[in-house]
């Protein structure tokens, strides 16, 4: 069973960068089985999707954070990272970082998620 | 993007009652829906892929329906660890996620 782990600041300055790490176990995060995203959640509100990357492919971001969003994948510390730039308080949230399987071209739904780590913003 | 929208917001039953969830996509999206449980201070929890699948260790209570841009989550028969907050979620796009069904004790 795949586990990850989420680490990183739980304090941001507003106009830094926030950078998380995910640390995968159970599993190697270059399986072709799998894909790999984070997800994030402000507090009381709904779930939305930031990225996901696929072993072999580059990462898809979504379009509302493209140009602040870098997901990348480190091999050989079976990690998932997360680097989002110019943060505001509105990116407050619980980061979570989750994998999907992968299969006939198809990204289903991500079946296992890290606890998540909660990430304010805030001077 | 396409907009889920999740009805009713919040939906007051007793134990042993039946709980229909309802979410409603802005243009269709074939069986391209998900449906997670979340209780409070954990991460979401996948019930149901493709409309109507139900993940292996998930009770049988849970079912889900629909097809095109209307979907259905039903609870059979309310047990208490189900009391929770209920989303949505569509891959036929670019994932979005419906702002959630809370299901609370009545």
């Amino acid at each position: 069973q795949v586990r990850l782990q989420e680490s990183g600041p739980g304090l941001v300055q507003p106009s830094e960068t926030l950078s998380l790490t995910c640390t995968v176990s159970g599993d190697s995060i270059s399986s072709s089985l799998y894909y790999w995203v984070w997800i994030r959640q402000p507090p009381g509100k709904a779930l939305e999707w930031i990225g996901s990357v696929y072993y072999s492919e580059s990462a898809f971001y979504n379009p509302s954070l493209k140009s602040r969003v870098t997901i990348s994948v480190d091999t050989s510390k079976n990690q998932l990272s997360l680097k989002l730039t110019s943060v505001t308080a509105a990116d407050t949230a619980v980061y979570y970082c989750a994998t999907g399987a992968y299969g006939s071209g198809s990204y289903y739904p991500p079946g296992y998620w890290g606890q998540g780590s909660l990430v304010t913003v805030s001077s | 993007e396409i907009v889920l929208t999740q009805s009713p917001a919040t939906l007051s039953l007793s134990p042993g009652e039946r709980a229909t969830l309802s979410c409603r996509a802005s243009q269709s999206i074939s069986t391209y829906l998900a449906w997670y449980q979340q209780k409070p201070g954990q991460a979401p929890r996948l019930l149901i892929y493709d409309a109507s699948n139900r993940l292996t260790g998930i009770p049988a209570r849970f079912s889900g329906s629909g097809s095109g841009t209307d979907f259905t989550l039903t609870i059979s028969s309310l047990e208490p660890e189900d009391f929770a907050v209920y989303y949505c979620q569509q891959r036929s796009n670019w994932p979005t996620f419906g702002q959630g069904t809370k299901v609370e004790i009545k």
